[in-house]
């Protein structure tokens, strides 16, 4: 059974500072997705990353996609109190190409 | 606005009683995805339809069933239901299922009391 592991799992921060999370797993995954999910509402896609070693930027938000294809992280510059959410990531599965969720990694910015 | 209309937006009932919540899938999409996500945890998958027909099935307990119909709108049957079913409750859609990202409701939430 594929698993992600996502760390931390609550993230408190200032605004202006960085961070970065992080979705590990043992097994490799065709493509890896993140997704942020504010209070109330349904997650939203914010990127997918297909290739070992894939960077993409998203504004203040920069993924990346690990070479062997089994973690990837996510890391926030000057995080701003708009960033808060919960942060999932979830990865298709190499096996039958369904998606595989990791726990989250639940974000609070403090102005 | 995902496109995905969930429907009610709340719901509250007593332990026993039987539910159904209903989802309109983004125009276009064929692929319909059921999670439930309880206070503050991640997302557990239920059950998946493709086009109508049963394509993958998670965590869905025997008390909870799920169609899609051939407008490809789906419904999900929560009966006999217990406090711990209380949650919230979304739908997804794709365009084909398997890896394609997904597109979010806005969620039911569901208190059984």
């Amino acid at each position: 059974t594929q698993l992600l592991e996502q760390s931390p799992q609550f993230l408190s921060i200032q605004e202006g500072e960085n961070l970065t999370v992080y979705c590990n797993s043992s097994s490799v995954f065709s493509s890896l997705q993140w997704y942020r999910q504010e209070p109330g509402e349904g997650p939203v896609l914010l990127v997918t990353v297909v290739t070992g070693g894939e960077v993409k930027k998203l504004k203040r938000l920069t993924f990346q996609f690990g070479d062997a294809r089994k973690d990837s992280s996510l890391h926030i510059t000057a995080a701003q109190p708009g960033d808060t959410g919960l942060y999932l990531c979830a990865g298709e599965a190499d096996s039958n190409y369904q998606l595989i969720w990791g726990a989250g990694t639940k974000l609070i910015i403090k102005p | 606005d995902s496109g995905v209309t969930q429907t009610p937006k709340h719901l509250i009932t007593a332990t026993g009683q039987r539910v159904t919540l209903r989802c309109s899938p983004r125009s276009g999409d064929l692929s319909v995805y059921w999670y439930q996500q309880s206070l503050d945890q991640g997302l557990q998958f239920l059950i998946q339809y493709y086009n109508g027909e049963e394509r993958a099935k998670g965590n869905i307990l025997e008390r909870f069933s799920a169609q899609q119909f051939p407008d490809l709108h789906s419904e999900l049957n929560l009966s006999s239901l217990e406090l711990g079913d209380s949650a919230l409750y979304f739908c997804a859609s794709s365009v084909a299922g398997g890896g394609s990202p997904l597109h979010f409701g806005n969620g039911t939430r569901l208190t059984v009391t």
